[in-house]
């Protein structure tokens, strides 16, 4: 099966730090979506990741796609406490489901 | 943006009952909607894939006879757990593919907090 890991599975940061979280798999991917989830609520998606190696920002969120297409990073630069949430990497099957990695719970405290 | 609406946000049944939870998309139209299941601290599972005027695709372990999924339109999905107990509280949560602008985007709903006690 084409898991995605997620990790860490929990970080909670001061105001103000850099962190970084990762997706990895061991199968390639055509494409890689990042979703945010509050609690009570469904996911948003940040962003979706189509061609090797490539880097897109959005403010100070930070998304790179491995060069090989098997994993994703997610850079957020001087976290805010609006930035909590779940963070969630997900795959886009060939028949169009979307399947979820693990997520990293975020905890940016003040 | 377009907006799918789920409903009820919450609920609560007694053990044996049935509920029934309601997914619209409100300014598209989705052909295909897919219904997730998510315990607290844990990521979302999907259950199966709703698909307009045809069968609902099942994920591997989902009974299909406990979770009983119509679409009827093209704008509304239900997922209905049918006698409930107290293993199916869960959040349950459906999506569906476009209105985000982006070509490969699902909408999400809210979700449904299930409750059987």
């Amino acid at each position: 099966t084409q898991l995605l890991e997620q990790s860490p599975q929990f970080l909670s940061i001061q105001e103000g730090e850099n962190l970084t979280v990762y997706c990895n798999s061991s199968s390639v991917f055509s494409s890689l979506q990042w979703y945010r989830q509050e609690p009570g609520e469904g996911p948003v998606l940040l962003v979706t990741v189509v061609t090797g190696g490539e880097v897109k920002k959005l403010k100070r969120l930070t998304f790179q796609f491995g060069d090989a297409r098997k994993d994703s990073s997610l850079h957020i630069t001087a976290a805010q406490t609006g930035d909590t949430g779940l963070y969630l990497c997900a795959r886009r099957s060939t028949l169009g489901r979307l399947y979820f990695g693990r997520g990293t719970q975020l905890t940016v405290w003040p | 943006g377009a907006v799918v609406s789920q409903h009820p946000s919450r609920v609560i049944c007694k053990s044996g009952t049935s509920v029934k939870i309601e997914c619209r998309s409100l300014d598209f139209q989705a052909t295909t909607m897919f219904w997730y299941r998510q315990f607290p601290k844990q990521s979302l599972m999907l259950m199966a894939t709703s698909n307009e005027g045809s069968k609902a695709t099942y994920e591997q372990g989902v009974e299909k006879d406990k979770f009983l999924i119509n679409h009827a339109s093209l704008t509304l999905s239900t997922l209905t757990v049918t006698s409930a107990h107290p293993e199916d509280s869960s959040f349950y949560i459906c999506s569906a593919r476009g209105g985000t602008g982006e070509v490969y985007g699902y909408t999400f709903g809210s979700g449904t907090r299930l409750t059987v006690v």
